[in-house]
């Protein structure tokens, strides 16, 4: 079974410094991978996604991430992160042979400080 | 652009009354789903419709009622609900079947329901 993992259930920081949100998946095929935003009160967003080629995945809103197969990492990074990126942020990984369907971690609440 | 759209956003019903969510999706696909999303809970799969057929029922009371006239309607009909059965419903849309999946999903911005 396939899961994903992320380590840290809440992440402040002050204002215009860099942040990095964690994330970890079990598979031993390969894999899909996503990250979603959620703002209050609203549904799920894309950032990003990871389904082949560079590794270095570069999203919306300033937002990337990178792939590392040997250490099963997908971690979301931002050099300088505004108040409007305080938000939820979720992991997930689909792969082929499970139909792609979506697994979902636990999520990641981004609290940026003035 | 408002691929996927759920209403009504909010939602505030006893536990004897019937009500339902409607979801409605314009992009096209042939899949849609149905997510709970309960405070400090990980986001809950309740139901999937590929080609509107049920393909996944992942034991959820049957409080809960599914539809899905056709590929771009989804709805949940209420009934007898509980007050924990409050949360943020989420609908979503994919395409499934075919080339060119990978399992991404579209949210709609949900619904916030509360039982009182």
């Amino acid at each position: 079974a396939q899961s994903v993992t992320q380590l840290d259930s809440q992440v402040p920081v002050f204002e215009e410094a860099p942040v990095e949100l964690r994330c970890n998946y079990s598979s031993s095929v390969s894999v899909y991978l996503f990250w979603y935003v959620q703002y209050p009160n609203q549904g799920l967003q894309l950032l990003l996604k990871y389904l082949s080629g560079s590794t270095l995945v570069k999203g919306i809103n300033g937002f990337e991430a990178e792939f590392n197969k040997s250490q099963t990492s997908f971690h979301l990074r931002k050099p300088s992160v505004h108040i409007s990126d305080t938000a939820e942020y979720f992991c997930a990984v689909s792969r082929p042979d499970s139909s792609y369907k979506l697994i979902f971690g636990s999520g990641t609440r981004l609290l940026v400080r003035p | 652009e408002t691929g996927v759209t759920q209403t009504p956003r909010h939602l505030v019903m006893g536990m004897t009354n019937k009500k339902s969510l409607k979801c409605e999706q314009h992009l096209g696909h042939n899949a849609m789903y149905w997510y709970k999303q309960s405070a400090k809970k990980p986001l809950e799969l309740m139901f999937v419709y590929s080609l509107e057929e049920r393909v996944e029922n992942n034991s959820v009371p049957s409080r809960f009622s599914p539809e899905c006239p056709n590929s771009s309607h989804l709805f949940l009909h209420l009934h007898t609900l509980q007050p924990e059965d409050s949360a943020l419903y989420l609908c979503a849309s994919s395409q499934m079947a075919g080339t060119g999946n990978t399992g991404e999903l579209f949210f709609g911005e949900g619904s916030r329901l509360t039982v009182l």
